[in-house]
């Protein structure tokens, strides 16, 4: 059974930072992996998606990128700001298996201090 | 705007009632999902449906049900046999084929009392 495991739970850092999320998830036989971004009280945003014969994708002061082989995906921050603060959560999508087989992290907590 | 609405935002329950939670969407996609999130716990699966009139139990079905007789909408029912079932509850969509992304509603928190 795939686990998905971020860590840390909860981070704070300074507005203006650079920081990584990490994603680490047991089976490496995925067909995605995406990156969402929950606010408190509401339902998730979609900020990236990477197939699983991707390295990245870029959307703006955002860059996730995943390595199969070592079951890792980094979400990379730049230049973080008030705004940001949010929970991050990764998904992992199987390879076998519909989109109902897709495994949730329990995400990273991010608080921007300006 | 396209987009999945849930109502209501919050929700309070009596022990021994049945409740029903609502999922519209507007974005013409064939597949919906409900989940439950916890503190501390990923979005667990409660039940899915891939096209109309069609669903299936996810991971966590026990004490829900749920009915899709309309492609916009997916209501979930939150029976008395939950035993457990103070959370917060998404509703999302996904069309079939093409984009894997998922479209999340804003949420029900439900509450027992």
């Amino acid at each position: 059974k795939q686990e998905v495991t971020q860590i840390p739970a909860a981070l704070s850092v300074p507005e203006g930072e650079n920081l990584v999320l990490n994603c680490s998830f047991t089976d490496s036989a995925i067909y995605n992996l995406q990156w969402f971004r929950q606010d408190p009280g509401k339902g998730l945003t979609s900020l990236l998606l990477i197939q699983s014969s991707q390295r990245e994708q870029t959307s703006g002061r955002l860059n996730a990128s995943l390595d199969k082989s070592s079951g890792r995906s980094t979400l990379y921050i730049a230049a973080s700001q008030p705004g940001d603060s949010a929970t991050y959560l990764c998904a992992v999508h199987p390879y076998s298996g519909g989109y109902q087989k897709v495994t949730f992290g329990t995400g990273t907590k991010l608080q921007v201090i300006p | 705007d396209g987009g999945i609405t849930q109502s209501p935002k919050y929700l309070f329950r009596k022990e021994g009632q049945n409740v029903t939670l609502s999922c519209e969407q507007n974005l013409n996609h064939d597949a919906m999902y409900w989940y439950r999130q916890d503190p501390g716990q990923g979005l667990r699966l409660i039940y899915y449906s891939q096209i109309v009139n069609d669903f299936q139990k996810g991971d966590i079905a026990e004490g829900y049900s749920v009915s899709r007789e309309k492609k916009e909408s997916f209501p979930l029912t939150v029976t008395s046999a939950q035993k457990n079932p103070t959370a917060f509850y998404l509703c999302a969509s996904r069309t079939s084929g093409g984009s894997d992304t998922q479209y999340f509603g804003p949420g029900t928190r439900l509450t027992v009392l």
